[in-house]
């Protein structure tokens, strides 16, 4: 049973440039979730998607989006970025729409100068 | 709307004491309650959890015990070692199956 996986493991951005963060979900898991965890703080939620969709989305703002595709593994995208977007960014898998059962990857290191 | 307020760190022992990381919640509803550990360099793993009410979750030694009246979810070992040293997270579930994550607390046991 492989684990979540997520690329690049560490990326240097300039402001007002775009990302894509890539997230591979745990086998048979459907439901994406992704977090934004800024240095000395604990994960805050971005966004959630459950077979293609999008069914809950944290305080961020339009530009960050994402997709999940039919294989359920997941994009993140952040247009314009910003300074503050520096952070470690994580996905979690997890089967059905509810429960907790969350699988976490181990995330990718995103710096913006 | 839900938060959720760790004691800060560091918190450091030596190996064999007793850890207590004290967590309070608001939220509204019943949510589920949640420790996570964050090693170096890596993702989160899920510890414990407790989905109600006097609910006590366990597993490798840590035990935290869901407390309603005073909205807690101490983590509890009674005897930490080296390898324990890693930050933890407190966190609730509510609605979406979204997690709302304290600040976290950095652990380090010393030999």
């Amino acid at each position: 049973e492989t684990g979540v996986t997520q690329s690049p493991t560490h990326l240097i951005k300039t402001r007002g440039q775009q990302v894509t963060l890539r997230c591979s979900s745990q086998s048979g898991h459907n439901t994406v979730s992704w977090y934004q965890q800024a240095l000395g703080q604990g994960p805050q939620f971005i966004f959630q998607y459950y077979r293609e969709e999008e069914n809950g989305r944290g305080n961020f703002p339009p530009r960050f989006s994402g997709l999940q595709f039919p294989n359920y593994s997941s994009e993140l995208n952040v247009n314009a970025l910003e300074l503050d977007d520096s952070a470690l960014y994580l996905c979690a898998s997890s089967l059905g729409e509810g429960g907790y059962g969350y699988t976490f990857g181990s995330g990718t290191r995103l710096t913006v100068v | 709307g839900n938060s959720v307020t760790q004691m800060e760190g560091p918190v450091t022992l030596s190996e064999e004491a007793f850890l207590t990381i004290n967590c309070t919640y608001t939220a509204t509803g019943y949510p589920s309650l949640f420790w996570y550990v964050q090693y170096p360099g890596e993702g989160l793993q899920l510890l414990l959890k407790a989905t109600k009410a006097d609910d006590k979750g366990s597993n490798k030694g840590f035990e935290a015990t869901y407390r309603k009246e005073t909205t807690s979810f101490h983590l509890e070992k009674g005897s930490v070692q080296v390898s324990d040293s890693a930050v933890y997270f407190c966190a609730l579930g509510s609605g979406y199956s979204t997690l709302t994550f304290g600040k976290g607390t950095m652990l380090l046991v010393s030999p």
